[in-house]
């Protein structure tokens, strides 16, 4: 069956840097594009990046944009999201998320990023 | 960007009744609305996409309808597996944006 399973998240200081993990399974990875979605504490649902199923598309929320990178091996079957300059609001559960062009289908069920001094 | 608007923020109702969410575009965005629950402590779970298509594995009981601004999603009898916080999401095709409504606490009554 279709698995994501999320890993790489901690307790960092502010300013610091964080790689998240995705994990694939169940499905052909290579053929569709991925997403990470995340949700502060107590929150609603924020979209975070969007890379296509090849790699050569990446897309990102306007808060995140110019600090946080979306990448993926697909000879891993694994979804990576770089963050730097990490901020106190940046504090959230990240999902990761598979793509059916306009809507997210599967999630796996998140890692807890906090992000703290 | 696309601002979506969900109401109630919570909506108490009895089980065995119907229950009626609402979420509004602030401009059209044709069919491109998915609906999701979350339970506490859980990853969102996709109900309805393109308004009004179920997921697989999702009871008829969850409908969704509406388009261009104005979404809603039904659920013709609740159970007690059904009390939980809904999401609707937006989709704009150039560049890719998804946006997310605030959600809405379905409780019991």
């Amino acid at each position: 069956q279709v698995q994501v399973v999320e890993s790489g998240g901690g307790v960092v200081q502010p300013g610091r840097s964080l790689r998240l993990s995705c994990a694939a399974s169940g499905f052909t990875f290579s053929s569709y594009g991925m997403h990470w979605v995340r949700q502060a504490p107590g929150k609603g649902l924020e979209w975070v990046a969007h890379i296509w199923y090849d790699g050569s598309g990446q897309f990102y929320a306007d808060s995140v944009k110019g600090r946080f990178t979306i990448s993926r091996d697909n000879s891993q079957n694994t979804l990576y999201l770089q963050m730097s300059g990490l901020r106190v609001d940046d504090t959230a559960v990240y999902y990761c998320a598979r793509d059916q062009l306009s809507y997210f289908d599967f999630w796996g069920q998140g890692t807890l990023v906090t992000v703290s001094s | 960007e696309i601002v979506m608007t969900q109401s109630p923020a919570t909506l108490s109702v009895s089980p065995g009744e119907r229950a009626t969410l609402s979420c509004r575009a602030s401009q059209s965005v044709g069919s491109y609305l998915a609906w999701y629950q979350q339970k506490p402590g859980q990853a969102p779970r996709l109900l309805i996409y393109g308004a009004s298509t179920r997921a697989a594995g999702i009871p008829a009981r969850f409908s969704g309808s509406g388009s261009g601004t104005e979404f809603t999603l039904t659920i013709s009898s609740l159970q007690s597996e059904d009390f939980a916080v809904y999401y609707c999401q937006q989709y704009t095709n150039w560049p890719p944006m998804y946006t997310f409504g605030q959600g809405t606490k379905l409780e019991i009554k």
